[in-house]
């Protein structure tokens, strides 16, 4: 059963970046698969960010894909987000989580449990 | 505002049948790309219900099923339960913002 578990800095100053790790265990993530991150501010709905597949190309949410980056760091079966010049705006819980395709029909099958990120001075 | 829109809340009586809407457009549910339904409780990260419109995963109750047609998803649950008392998102792939897109999410009460 593959797990997911993100880990990162709960607070983050205006203007700086925001950056989480998602941590893999029982499946490898050059294996297949698609790997993405989501976020829900408070008491708000799903917003996706982006994803990436390994041997395929990173894809963004064009409301951030100017700030966004994900990555992929196969010898830690880890993939990151960074997310640059944050505002109060991008105070929410970030979840990453796997999708079995790269694009196109896709659903999220495993999540991690979410990190609660929030900006503050 | 949410791409695919989602009736805020909905409710229903223990035993009930309880429906979800989800409309889209001809981007993502109308162009033929899958509906995926999630259930979310508080404090929790969403859990998978459906898939590619009226799958079910391993576990998920039979109470729970999905449709498709045209620009809109439904989301179905029969016999009414108040475990289900949760937050409810329907998602999508959407060509014109080549991504995933979810509704805004409907709260079910079980009255």
């Amino acid at each position: 059963q593959v797990q997911l578990q993100e880990s990162g800095p709960g607070l983050v100053k205006p203007s700086e970046t925001l950056s989480l790790i998602c941590t893999v265990s029982a499946y490898s993530i050059s294996s297949g698969y698609s790997w993405g991150w989501i976020r829900q501010p408070p008491g708000k709905g799903l917003d996706w960010i982006g994803n990436f597949h390994h041997g395929g190309s990173p894809y963004y949410s064009p409301s951030l894909k100017s700030r966004v980056t994900i990555s992929l760091d196969t010898s830690k079966n880890q993939f990151s987000l960074n997310l640059t010049s944050v505002t109060a705006a991008d105070t929410a819980v970030y979840y990453c989580a796997r999708t079995p395709r790269d694009r196109g029909s896709n659903w999220f099958d495993s999540w991690g449990q979410g990190i609660l990120v929030t900006v503050s001075s | 505002q949410s791409v695919l829109t989602q009736p805020p809340s909905v409710s229903g009586a223990p035993g009930q049948r309880v429906t979800i809407s989800c409309t889209g457009s001809s981007s993502n549910i109308g162009a033929g790309y899958d509906v995926q339904w999630y259930q979310q409780f508080p404090g929790t990260a969403p859990k998978l219900l459906i898939n590619a419109n009226n799958n079910r995963p391993s576990g998920v109750p039979d109470r729970f099923s999905g449709s498709k047609s045209g620009t809109s998803a439904s989301l179905a649950i029969t016999g009414l339960q108040a475990e289900d008392e949760a937050d409810y998102y329907c998602q999508s792939y959407d060509s014109s913002l080549s991504g995933s897109v979810f509704g805004g999410g409907t709260k079910l009460t079980v009255l």
